[in-house]
Order: C-alpha cells, then sequence, then structure tokens
C-alpha cells in the first residue's frame, strides 16, 4: 500500500513558538492529505483536509489561523502549529486521501509526529 | 453528523482465544468501514476494510461482518497472539467525500 512519512517524529517546543511538521506520501501523488490530532488515550480528531493548490478545509472549532496548511505539492502538506501553548501537545498524524486520479477511499496514516509545548 | 460507537473500550483475551469488537453508525449513506491498529507511539495502521457491497471479509486471522440494515460492523480477530495487543480503531466513510469518522478505540490486551 501507499506509504506516508513525517518529520519530525517528536518536537519540544517553547510556548509561543511556531512548529512545521512535514506529511509525505512517498509513493502516490496525493491531491487530498488529511490531519488528525489524538490526545492521550483518545480517538483521532480529524483537524482539515489538505487541498493540493487550494485552500485547506478545517473542521469546525479548529482555528484555521493557528494550524496552518499548506500542499504546495502532490507528495508534501505541511502543518504549521502557529504560536503554540501547552494546549496544543498532542499527537498530530496525517493520511494520504485523493490522487490525481480521483478521491480514494483508503487512507494510509503517517507514523505520527508528537508535539509537547512547555 | 457522523457518528460512530464501538465497544468495548477494552478487551483482555487469553492467548489462541478470539476477540471481537464491535461498531456501530448512524449515517445511513455511509459505504466503507476500515478497521485500523495502532501499536503505542505509531500512526495507525490499516488492518482490513469492507466495502457495503458486502457481508464479509476475511483476510487470515482477521474478518469483518458488515450489516448495512442494522448500521453496525464487527472485527473478529481469530487464535489471537499477543502481538495482537493494541488499540483498534473502526472507522466509516463515504458519506461525505473520502473523510473518515473514527470510533472511540478499543484496547486490546492478548495475555500469553
Amino acid at each position: 500500500g501507499a506509504v506516508v512519512s513525517q518529520h519530525p517524529s517528536w518536537v519540544i517546543c517553547k510556548s509561543g513558538t511556531s512548529v512545521k511538521i512535514e506529511c509525505r506520501s512517498l509513493d502516490f501523488q496525493a491531491t487530498t492529505m488529511f490531519w488528525y490530532r489524538q490526545f492521550p488515550k483518545q480517538s483521532l480528531m480529524l483537524m482539515a483536509t489538505s487541498n493540493e493548490g487550494s485552500k485547506a478545509t478545517y473542521e469546525q472549532g479548529v482555528e484555521k489561523d493557528k494550524f496552518l496548511i499548506n500542499h504546495a505539492s502532490l507528495t508534501l502538506s505541511t502543518l504549521t502549529v502557529t504560536s503554540a501553548h501547552p494546549e496544543d501537545s498532542s499527537f498530530y498524524i496525517c493520511s494520504n486521501g485523493g490522487g490525481t486520479t480521483g478521491a480514494r477511499e483508503t487512507q494510509y496514516f503517517g507514523p505520527g509526529t508528537r508535539l509537547l509545548v512547555l | 453528523g457522523e457518528n460512530v460507537e464501538q465497544h468495548p473500550s477494552t478487551l483482555s483475551v487469553q492467548e489462541g482465544d478470539s476477540a471481537v469488537i464491535k461498531c456501530t453508525y448512524s449515517d445511513s449513506a455511509s459505504n466503507y468501514f476500515p478497521w485500523y491498529k495502532q501499536e503505542l507511539g505509531k500512526g495507525p495502521q490499516l488492518i482490513i476494510d469492507i466495502r457495503s457491497n458486502v457481508g464479509e471479509k476475511k483476510d487470515q486471522r482477521i474478518a469483518v461482518t458488515l450489516n448495512k440494515t442494522a448500521k453496525h460492523f464487527s472485527l473478529h480477530i481469530t487464535e489471537t497472539q499477543p502481538e495482537d495487543s493494541a488499540v483498534y480503531f473502526c472507522a466509516e466513510g463515504g458519506a461525505a467525500g473520502n473523510k473518515l469518522t473514527f470510533g472511540g478505540g478499543t484496547r486490546v490486551l492478548v495475555k500469553p
């Protein structure tokens, strides 16, 4: 199946700084990628849909000015957590969805990025 | 909106026994139902999926059944092994593009 990578795998930052997380679709040209957040012992919550060449679509309650998403190429989507605060500490996971031939149901997930904001 | 309920939240089984996890969903337009296994500190891994045009699918020790009328689907793991210990998530999709809505997860512990 498709392979998705994320970088970094973990990051520790000070409150108020910004953190960028990269998600790469390694063997599939993804026009759509998804960003999820997962708190300890909880399920995955969809944050936003990243669309190649256009604006991301955010889920209700997710601040688009705080979680900046850029999907500039068919293999790379980035999530930037701006002015991070301790409550943003979480496990961030991306997945690839639709490709150049249209929407694809099957989603493959990256290994996740653990963010700790001090 | 879409809602997926998953039970049980925790499941402890003896090695070699079977494990069954059940999920119910609310959106009748849903037509895609994947199951993911997540090990500690890792991303979810797709283990099996089923589409609404079939009622059952099997892959070695793993099987999934779907009852569209009742809006529920189940994961069956037979001959469980310690390496099956993980958190399992069901999900549903197809009703809203290719978005997935996840269940709350089941923590499975296989005791040797």
